[in-house]
């Protein structure tokens, strides 16, 4: 199994451009989930999904779309990045409690 | 805002040491994970304790939890340079399944 993998690992945006993280998993896992990890923060969930069709909102939603047509793919959309959404992005699936990282994108907004 | 809260921030030992690293949550917790990141990677999972349990062994790690006080430490033995890492704490609380992650603990072990 690939596991969690993430494309792509490094983008330069300027501000205004949209663009989508790519998340794909063949665990064949329900919940997936996306954060954003910036310095001293730790890791602040975007938003998550419980299964195909059925998206929520985490604790930092505000300029972020998602959606989950499929069980393996889960994307996160910028619609019009700022330079705030600056950060290290990680996508995650969950199993029995424990959540199996990708190896994250690092995005730079200018 | 952030549930767990990690103790030291920082911290830097010999290789053979024991590394400890608290965690401080403010609510219910259903269970309470630790996680590795070595620098520039992303989180792998190491262990995970139920809020029913008090301690958990995994080779060289020792995790408890302590519910009334609501902390849980991670206990590194016999440290190795390999374990330099940032080490997070994430909660699991109420019937939603998203994690609530500290802000880390800065591990470097010296040679």
């Amino acid at each position: 199994n690939a596991g969690v993998t993430q494309t792509p690992k490094f983008q330069v945006l300027k501000t205004g451009q949209s663009m989508t993280l790519q998340c794909a998993q063949d665990m064949n896992h329900e919940y997936m989930s996306w954060y954003r990890q910036d310095p001293g923060m730790g890791l602040r969930l975007i938003h998550y999904s419980v299964g195909a069709g059925i998206t929520d909102q985490g604790e930092v939603p505000n300029g972020y779309n998602v959606s989950r047509s499929t069980t393996e793919d889960f994307p996160l959309r910028l619609l019009s990045a700022a330079p705030s959404q600056t950060s290290v992005y990680f996508c995650a699936s969950s199993f029995r409690g424990s959540q199996y990282f990708g190896p994250g994108t690092r995005l730079l907004v200018l | 805002s952030q549930q767990g809260e990690e103790d030291p921030q920082a911290l830097s030992i010999q290789e053979g040491e024991n590394a400890t690293m608290n965690c401080s949550y403010k609510t219910s917790i259903n269970n309470l994970q630790w996680y590795r990141q070595n620098s520039g990677r992303g989180l792998v999972h190491l262990i995970l304790i139920r809020s029913n349990e008090r301690e958990k062994h995994s080779g060289r790690l020792r995790v408890t939890l302590d519910t009334s006080k609501k902390s849980s430490s991670l206990l590194i033995t016999a440290s190795r340079a390999a374990d330099t890492a940032s080490y997070f704490c994430a909660t699991h609380s109420g019937s939603a399944r998203q994690l609530t992650f500290g802000s880390g603990t800065q591990l470097t072990v010296l040679p």
